[in-house]
């Protein structure tokens, strides 16, 4: 069945970079859109980026732009998620998740990660 | 960026009573290609990740109960429990994924009465 395992909690200082993972199981890694989206506490959910784990290929928010770098292994089913410069207001629990359809950017997220969270204090 | 407006932002509702979330986007997610909403709801409860509810703006994600149902088209979308159950108490979550960056409502969180 499909699960990703993402890494444990992180507690960074201002200013720092913190790079997440979030390994995947049963599905063909290759095929599936990876996204992440991260949720502040108490508050919505906030998409900020998206990888083709066939080819590498990325797009960002643009509210992240310049800080945020999603790579991928695929010798290790695993994505990557990495955010630099950090501030307190990323403080946030931090999810990788799955579109649900193979090779298709437009469409919803299926299977979830049980999220990172990240604390980011001085 | 498309904004997505969730109401009410709270609903509290008595056990076996209909609940209607309703959600509004800024600019209509209805595609001319397939002619597909591209708006999906998602459940949270404490502690866990969002889980995929309805899909296309009505279509049911496989395992989800039958009370729970989508409509609605373009910019106006309605998410209805049918009979309101115990395990239904959650966040509820509105998503467009029609346009870079893809976003969510605010949430609506449902109680019961």
């Amino acid at each position: 069945q499909v699960h990703f395992l993402q890494s444990g909690a992180e507690v960074k200082k201002p200013g720092a970079s913190v790079k997440l993972s979030c390994k995947a199981s049963g599905y063909n890694f290759n095929n599936y859109i990876v996204h992440w989206v991260r949720q502040a506490p108490g508050q919505s959910l906030e998409w900020m980026g998206r990888i083709n784990p066939g080819n590498g290929d990325t797009v960002y928010s643009q509210k992240f732009q310049g800080r945020v770098t999603i790579t991928r292994d695929t010798s290790a089913n695993t994505v990557y998620m990495e955010l630099s410069s950090l501030r307190s207001e990323d403080t946030s629990v931090y999810y990788c998740a799955r579109v649900q359809k193979p090779l298709v950017f437009g469409a919803p997220l299926d299977f979830w990660g049980q999220g990172t969270m990240v604390i980011v204090s001085s | 960026d498309i904004v997505m407006t969730q109401s009410p932002d709270s609903l509290a509702v008595s056990l076996g009573e209909r609940a209607t979330l309703n959600c509004k986007s800024s600019q209509s997610v209805l595609s001319s290609f397939d002619n597909k909403n591209r708006l999906a709801w998602y459940q949270q409860k404490p502690r866990q990740p969002p889980k995929l509810l309805i899909y296309w703006a009505s279509t049911r994600e496989s395992g989800v109960p039958d009370r729970f149902s989508g409509s609605g088209s373009g910019t106006d979308f309605t998410l209805t429990i049918s009979s309101l159950q115990p395990e239904d108490v959650a966040l509820y979550y509105c998503q467009q994924y029609s346009g870079t960056p893809w976003t969510f409502g605010q949430g609506t969180k449902v109680e019961i009465k």
